[in-house]
């Protein structure tokens, strides 16, 4: 089974610009969560989305927005990018809900805001 | 807003020895997960508690949830150099009204050959 694809896997971008991130979880996992990782921050959690609803959401500005497409694929958006967006963001994908499922994580984005 | 404390941040062993991280919430957990992140890598779910004072063990490792529901820890026996990495726990906090996890942030193993 393939595991948790996620592209781009490095972006570079200005401050003010805007990013999408895209995430394929592994089949017939129907979660997908996005996390922010930094060194000083840990693993902070974005939102979660389970059959194309948002379920679950943290504590981050409105700039941070994701979807989910009908065949579970997601995307995450950042508008007006500022240099402290620069982070690995993780996305993971669980059969049910993250909280009680074991969630897949994938490479990862590395994205750096100049 | 709630959080889980992971202690300690940073924990230097000698091959042989053993390693212990805790994991603490002020409020009741519901469920609590345990991850490993290799150096450049991503993380990797361990395990998953559930009941009050459950033990669960994979090999060298033993995983205990408190009485309470708010505390957990991850004990490694015989460290071997293949443990190095960042131990992560995130749990869910009971009757929070959100079905998100919370990660703590992350003990960093280093294994001394």
């Amino acid at each position: 089974k393939a595991g948790v694809t996620q592209t781009p896997r490095y972006l570079i971008k200005t401050r003010g610009q805007q990013v999408t991130l895209s995430c394929s979880p592994i089949s017939g996992h129907r979660s997908v969560s996005w996390y922010q990782q930094t060194p000083g921050q840990g693993l902070q959690f974005l939102f979660e989305y389970f059959s194309e609803t948002q379920r679950n959401k943290g504590n981050f500005p409105g700039r941070f927005s994701g979807r989910q497409f009908s065949n579970s694929r997601s995307e995450m958006n950042v508008s007006t990018l500022e240099l402290g967006d620069s982070a690995l963001y993780l996305c993971a994908s669980s059969t049910g809900l993250a909280f009680a499922y074991e969630q897949y994580f994938g490479p990862g984005t590395r994205l750096t805001v100049t | 807003g709630q959080q889980v404390m992971q202690i300690p941040q940073y924990q230097h062993v000698q091959e042989g020895e053993d390693f212990t991280t805790y994991c603490n919430s002020s409020t009741t957990l519901s469920n609590i997960q345990w991850y490993k992140q290799r150096p450049g890598g991503h993380p990797v779910f361990l395990i998953q508690l559930v009941k009050s004072g459950e033990v669960k063990k994979q090999k060298r490792l033993t995983f205990q949830f408190g009485e309470a529901k708010k505390n957990s820890s991850l004990h490694i026996t015989a460290t071997q150099t293949t443990d190095v990495g960042t131990y992560f726990c995130a749990g869910r906090f009971s009757g929070a009204g959100s079905y998100q996890l919370t990660f703590g942030k992350g003990t960093k193993l280093s294994v001394i050959p």
